[in-house]
């Protein structure tokens, strides 16, 4: 069983359409939980961290739920730069470092 | 934010030689990493490397393979030696800054 699983993807939705994104992960000792967005040909850059309570960033909300260990993305109103892999993450402490694990990412493509 | 470059960005290398990338950092950082994407799939992750000891390597990656160096605080540089096909992937150097993980843009290695 991978330790962080997310939806295969890949979704094609139309400008405009609301999306989730689903993640669920194994190691119930992870600490901090992120969405990492790749564009083609890219290096992953950080979207948004994920907190307990739930996070909004503009049209991007993210929720954490550790009992379940289950983590979302919801993109409103999308936009076509939004096509991107979005690549859920989750890290605990390794000695003095932070492991990170990554998820293999959900293809996400916003047609005009 | 770090600033992270990677020496080539990309080459085609001939089965059995071995290629050196290199990472600089416009920052001093603890903690550099390094990872691996093969084509389709989600970051593994390589080792860890500290300024000043030996890297630690994660299951499956070893040092005779994957030899590191870190002679400073900005700089480190991963080689892949006795290259195979299986070896084509994107490497990827990453640092953790301010409690955000930075990647560098990668080396797209193709070994024929």
């Amino acid at each position: 069983r991978k330790e962080v699983e997310q939806d295969p993807g890949p979704f094609n939705v139309p400008e405009g359409a609301t999306v989730a994104f689903n993640c669920t992960y194994s190691n119930s000792a992870s600490q901090s939980f992120f969405w990492y967005r790749q564009d083609c040909r890219k290096e992953p850059k950080l979207l948004m961290s994920v907190y307990s309570s739930g996070n909004e960033d503009g049209r991007f909300t993210a929720q954490l739920n550790r009992a379940s260990q289950y983590i979302s993305l919801l993109i409103r109103d999308s936009k076509l730069s939004d096509s991107a892999t979005y690549l859920c993450v989750v890290s605990w402490a390794s000695g003095s470092a932070r492991q990170l694990t990554f998820g293999s990412g959900t293809q996400l493509t916003v047609l005009p | 934010s770090a600033v992270i470059s990677q020496k080539p960005s990309r080459d085609i290398c001939q089965r059995g030689t071995s290629l050196t990338i290199q990472c600089q950092v416009d920052s001093q950082v603890t903690m550099m990493f390094w990872y691996r994407q093969q084509p389709g799939q989600s970051l593994t992750l390589i080792a860890t490397a500290n300024q000043g000891s030996e890297a630690t390597y994660e299951s499956g990656f070893v040092i005779d393979k994957f030899p590191i160096s870190r002679p400073n605080l900005t700089f480190s540089t991963l080689t892949v030696s006795n290259m195979s096909p299986e070896d084509s992937s994107i490497y990827l150097c990453s640092v953790d800054h301010r409690t955000q993980q930075f990647f560098g843009p990668g080396t797209r290695l193709t070994v024929l």
